[in-house]
Parts: C-alpha cells; structure tokens; sequence
C-alpha cells in the first residue's frame, strides 16, 4: 500500500459545482497535511495547511482531516474555470534530527467548465 | 519579489552529456529540495539540503548529484544523463523543513529535460 493515495482523475465539473477532493494515507506519522495547486507550466504553490482534525475554512476553500480515518478533503465551493489545476495533497513527518519529510500525492486534476 | 529561479526551463540534450540545472532562491532560505515530476508517479524528492555545505539524498538520488556552496544556491547535476532521466524539475525552498509550521515550502517554474 502507498503511503499517500490521491485520485488522479480527471475531474469535470460546471461552474459554481462543489468540487470535493480527496488523499488517504497509511502512514499514522504523518503530521501536517498540506494542500497544493499546481497551474499547467506552473510549479506548486501552497493553497491549504492543516495539523490537526478538523476543518480549515479560507474563502471557498475547506480543508478536512480525519485522523482516525487516515483522510484528508479539500472541498471548493462555488468553483470558478480559474480553479481549473492539478491538485496536490501533502504530508509531513519527522524524518531524523529536525528533518521532516514531505510525501505527496500524485495529483488530481480539476477542469472547471464556464 | 520573493522567488525560485531555475536555469534553463527547458533542455533537450543526449545520453551521456553532462548538464547542470541552476536554482536560485532570494528569500535567505535554510532548506532547498530538488524533485522530478513524471506522469503517474508524482513528485519524487531527489536530494535536499537543510544548509549551507548540508546535503542528503531524497527518494530518487540515483543519476544526480548536487552542492550548496552558497545559501541562495543548489545546483542539480547530471553527470551521464540517461533517458530515465526524462522528467520535469522543480527546485523548492523553505524558511526550515518543509511540513513545520509557518515554513512554506515556495518552488520554482519547473525545468523540462529531455534525453535522447
């Protein structure tokens, strides 16, 4: 089993559409949870950070993790074409020292249709 | 502007022919990563260094190696490039190591690589 599972999609949806996306993980170090959006030709930019379970709020964006469950969402409300990205799910734990290791999934990605 | 630079954004180049991907950061980082990005696989840490002179390998180091001589500075090496090697770069740095609090980690636009 793969430390971090993300659907790679692709995933269609209309305008305003609740777009809900979604990783597991088996890896019960992992500490901090991350969020990424990544543009076509662009690098990744850091969208979402959570530590604990729970929902983060920041504008349409929502991001859950249930520890228990080893999952973690980011739901988008309202969506807009500008949306339209491959998402990155993310996930630290200690590594050694003060190291932490990053592991992400592969990606989803989102087209949002005016 | 704080940012991630690397050099050149696209390289098209033949098996054997040693290459050097720059990077560059202005934002006085400690810690910088080197990844590779390839359909259905992800992004893959292939070395990272948490200072100056301070290097170790990522995931996938096998073909690469790297230096920090400078803080602002990680270069990616190719000593005999293979066509496994083909792939996009995307070079990254941080305040600290990425996934501690407050220490985002800021990538650059990605280097295409090609080898024949």
């Amino acid at each position: 089993q793969k430390e971090v599972e993300q659907d790679p999609g692709p995933l269609s949806v209309p305008e305003g559409a609740i777009v809900s996306l979604n990783c597991t993980y088996s890896n019960s170090a992992f500490q901090y949870f991350m969020w990424y959006r990544q543009y076509s030709r662009k690098g990744p930019e850091l969208l979402m950070y959570t530590y604990s379970s729970g929902n983060k709020e920041d504008g349409r964006f929502t991001a859950q993790v249930d520890k228990s469950s080893k999952y973690i969402s980011l739901f988008i409300r309202d969506s807009q074409p500008s949306d339209s990205a491959t998402y990155l799910c993310a996930m630290s734990a200690r590594s050694g020292g003060s190291n932490y290791k990053l592991t992400f999934g592969k990606g989803t990605l989102l087209t949002v249709n005016p | 502007e704080a940012q991630v630079t690397q050099n050149p954004r696209y390289l098209i180049t033949v098996t054997g022919k040693k290459l050097t991907v720059t990077c560059s950061q202005n934002m006085n980082h400690e810690y910088m990563s080197w990844y590779r990005q390839d359909p259905g696989l992800g992004l893959r840490q292939i070395y990272y260094s948490m200072n100056v002179e301070v290097t170790d390998k990522g995931d996938v180091p096998e073909g690469y190696k790297v230096s920090r001589k400078e803080k602002r500075n990680f270069p990616l090496i190719l000593e005999s490039p293979s066509p496994n090697q083909t792939s996009l770069y995307f070079c990254a740095s941080s305040r600290n190591s990425p996934g501690l609090v407050l220490s985002e980690q800021f990538f650059g636009p990605g280097t295409r690589l090609t080898v024949l």
